[in-house]
């Protein structure tokens, strides 16, 4: 039973450069998160989308993240121009959604960013 | 804001004696609740969880006790065992609505 899948596991890329993490949720669940975990804010929501629309986005640090999810199956979150401040452990997480009753998320194992 | 508050960075017990995990929470339209595990370079698992509607539940040697009216929960952990230590999350959020609040996290070791 495949949980939710995260790749790259860890990326390493120098300050400037586009960084694109990728993300496959729980197959059957409609809710999927997008969190950034830092030492500072410890573990903070970024964007969520249900049916494949982001539903709430006041999260995301500022224009140069952007996140989507073209298909149940898939969801993307990029950052462009990265920079140094942006390193941290970005998680993505699915969910059944709350009319089915109170429903957990599930997390994936993340990916380490590194900006250099 | 920090709406949801675990005040014990670290905690250490004994193998086969109680954890006992705190965590306050501020906002009043919280009613469900949960508790993850999270190993290192894993991400948080899921672990047990309790509606505003109960003041505890019950899962094997983990149980949750909700008190409202101090808004305070706590997870309890009997026996522990030394594959409990992990880093456990306390989280939050309203009725009908995905925006959950996650404490800062509680170290627990258990030793042997």
């Amino acid at each position: 039973d495949a949980g939710v899948i995260q790749s790259p596991r860890h990326e390493v890329t120098e300050m400037g450069q586009e960084v694109t993490l990728r993300c496959k949720p729980i197959s059957g669940h409609d809710y999927l998160f997008w969190y950034r975990q830092t030492m500072m804010r410890g573990l903070e929501l970024l964007i969520y989308f249900n049916n494949n629309v982001p539903i709430d986005d006041s999260g995301m640090p500022e224009d140069r993240f952007s996140a989507k999810m073209p298909n149940a199956s898939f969801s993307t979150l990029k950052i462009q121009p990265s920079e140094p401040r942006d390193s941290a452990v970005y998680f993505c997480a699915s969910s059944l959604g709350t009319g089915r009753g109170n429903q957990p998320q599930h997390f994936g194992d993340g990916t380490r960013l590194s900006i250099l | 804001d920090q709406q949801v508050k675990q005040n014990s960075p670290s905690l250490s017990v004994q193998e086969g004696r109680i954890s006992i995990l705190n965590c306050d929470y501020t906002n009043s339209m919280f009613d469900y609740f949960l508790w993850y595990k999270k190993y290192p370079a894993e991400g948080p698992t899921f672990l047990i969880s309790i509606s505003s509607i109960k003041d505890k539940n019950e899962d094997g040697r983990f149980t949750v006790f909700l008190n409202k009216s101090a808004k305070h929960l706590s997870l309890h952990i009997v026996p522990s065992q030394p594959g409990d230590s992990a880093v456990y999350f306390c989280a939050a959020r309203g009725k009908n609505n995905n925006d959950m609040r996650f404490g800062a996290g509680t170290r627990l070791t258990v030793k042997p």
